[in-house]
């Protein structure tokens, strides 16, 4: 299996803030990265595909960066509505895995 | 855009088999290229890939439930299942099926039905 590995588990952070998350891969896993964003009660949903690209109606605040083992997620302004929990999750092999989530709080 | 809606017994006896189906509406599930997948997540954890179906019918399933589990398509119905045998308390949560579009050559999770809960009792 491919461990995937957020950093941090959680933030508290406020509005307005730039916000930072990583996730790290246990092998090379080129571009094959994706990132979800989950609100309490809710289905994920699909944020950014192969490590960069913003998915449709994704608000361009967000954007990916990153390749082989090291990716990241940036909120550049976080707004009210980001407050959510956040999870990477690799298709470079048959076998998916997913990052253990990144909680975002308000502070 | 398809919708996914999943359907199943929200309460499972432990040891028995846990049995849900995933309706799809609003598009085809034997076209278009694209695999359907099974999703876990326990309460207050995160996410766990359970499995995949490609339209080939070729299957993967992550090796910690592998033994247990099967996933199967029926086009016909439009509908895609998930059947897990001897569940344990370790198998409750909230289970959702979703949709796995390419893209860029990437496969992802573009299209998630809302979830149902599923609780194993002793």
């Amino acid at each position: 299996d491919i461990q995937m590995t957020q950093s941090p588990s959680s933030l508290s952070a406020s509005v307005g803030d730039r916000v930072t998350i990583t996730c790290r891969a246990s092998q090379s896993i080129s571009s094959y990265l994706n990132w979800y964003q989950q609100k309490p009660g809710k289905a994920p949903k699909l944020l950014i595909y192969a490590a960069s690209n913003l998915h449709s109606g994704v608000p361009s605040s967000f954007s990916g960066s990153g390749s082989g083992t090291d990716f990241t997620l940036t909120i550049s302004s976080l707004q009210p509505e980001d407050f959510a929990s956040y999870y990477c999750q690799q298709s470079y092999s048959t076998t998916r895995t997913f990052g253990q989530g990144t909680k975002v709080e308000i502070k | 855009q398809p919708q996914l809606q999943e359907s199943g017994s929200g309460l499972v006896k432990s040891s028995e088999t846990l049995s849900l189906t995933c309706a799809v509406s609003g598009g085809s599930i034997g076209s278009g290229g694209f695999s359907w997948s099974w999703i876990r997540q326990p309460p207050g954890r995160g996410l766990e890939w359970i499995g995949d179906i490609y339209q080939s019918g070729t299957t993967y399933y992550t090796p910690s439930l592998k033994s247990r589990v099967t996933i199967s398509v029926d086009r016909s119905k439009k509908q895609f299942s998930l059947r897990l045998t001897s569940v344990t308390a370790a198998d409750t949560a909230v289970y959702y099926c979703a949709r796995v579009g390419g893209y860029h050559g990437v496969d992802a999770f573009d299209v998630w039905g809302q979830g149902t809960r599923v609780t194993v009792s002793s």
